[in-house]
């Protein structure tokens, strides 16, 4: 059975920070990973990522991918009270299937 | 604005019950995702339809059905409800049919008592 696991579950900190958000994973079919985030409504998209050590960067949003070891990492770099929010993990097979990981809730404080 | 459209936002109904949900996808995406979203699951993938065809199936229970139709809009139907089925149902599209990126709907929260 295909399986994302997101580690921490839940995370505070204060603004100006920097956090690393962790997903690992075990699909059959792999073919893509993706970082979503929520906050009280829909998920909205953040990144995809297919290629192995390529960083894909927006603003004070970056992520990368190790296909080898199987794990993905979404940093986020000044912490802003905005970026307060759940991410979410996504991996997509061949077969269009996701399955997604529980999130981590992360929370910035002024 | 995603582009995706849910109808409708809430719906609260009773047990037994049956229920239709409606996903119109942005224009020109071909596929559909339905996913269910519940406090004690996280976001749970459901069925993937893609131009009118079923592509992936996750998590659904027999209770459930979807289609998509020529139009490229697609109706999760929910029977014989029972209270665990209250959740956030999501409908997600994208242009493509290996499920890459996803745009998703609002939302219809679900209530069932």
């Amino acid at each position: 059975e295909d399986k994302v696991v997101q580690s921490p579950l839940s995370l505070v900190v204060h603004e100006g920070d920097t956090v690393t958000l962790n997903c690992s994973y075990e699909v059959t079919n792999f073919r893509s990973l993706l970082w979503y985030k929520q906050e009280k409504k829909a998920p909205t998209f953040l990144f995809m990522l297919t290629s192995s050590g390529i960083e894909k960067k927006s603003g004070r949003l970056s992520s990368i991918l190790d296909k080898k070891e199987l794990f993905s990492i979404l940093n986020i770099t000044a912490t802003q009270t905005g970026d307060s929010a759940i991410y979410l993990c996504a991996s997509n097979t061949n077969a269009g299937k996701s399955t997604f990981g529980d999130g981590t809730t992360l929370t910035v404080k002024p | 604005d995603s582009g995706v459209t849910q109808t409708p936002k809430h719906l609260i109904t009773a047990t037994g019950q049956r229920v239709t949900l409606r996903c119109s996808p942005r224009s020109g995406d071909l596929s559909v995702y339905w996913y269910q979203q519940s406090l004690d699951q996280g976001l749970q993938f459901l069925i993937q339809y893609y131009n009118g065809e079923e592509r992936a199936k996750g998590n659904i229970l027999e209770r459930f059905s979807a289609q998509q139709f020529p139009d490229l809009h697609s109706e999760l139907n929910l029977s014989s409800l029972e209270l665990g089925d209250s959740a956030l149902y999501f409908c997600a599209s994208s242009d493509r049919g290996g499920a890459d990126t996803q745009y998703f709907g609002p939302g219809t929260r679900l209530t069932v008592l």
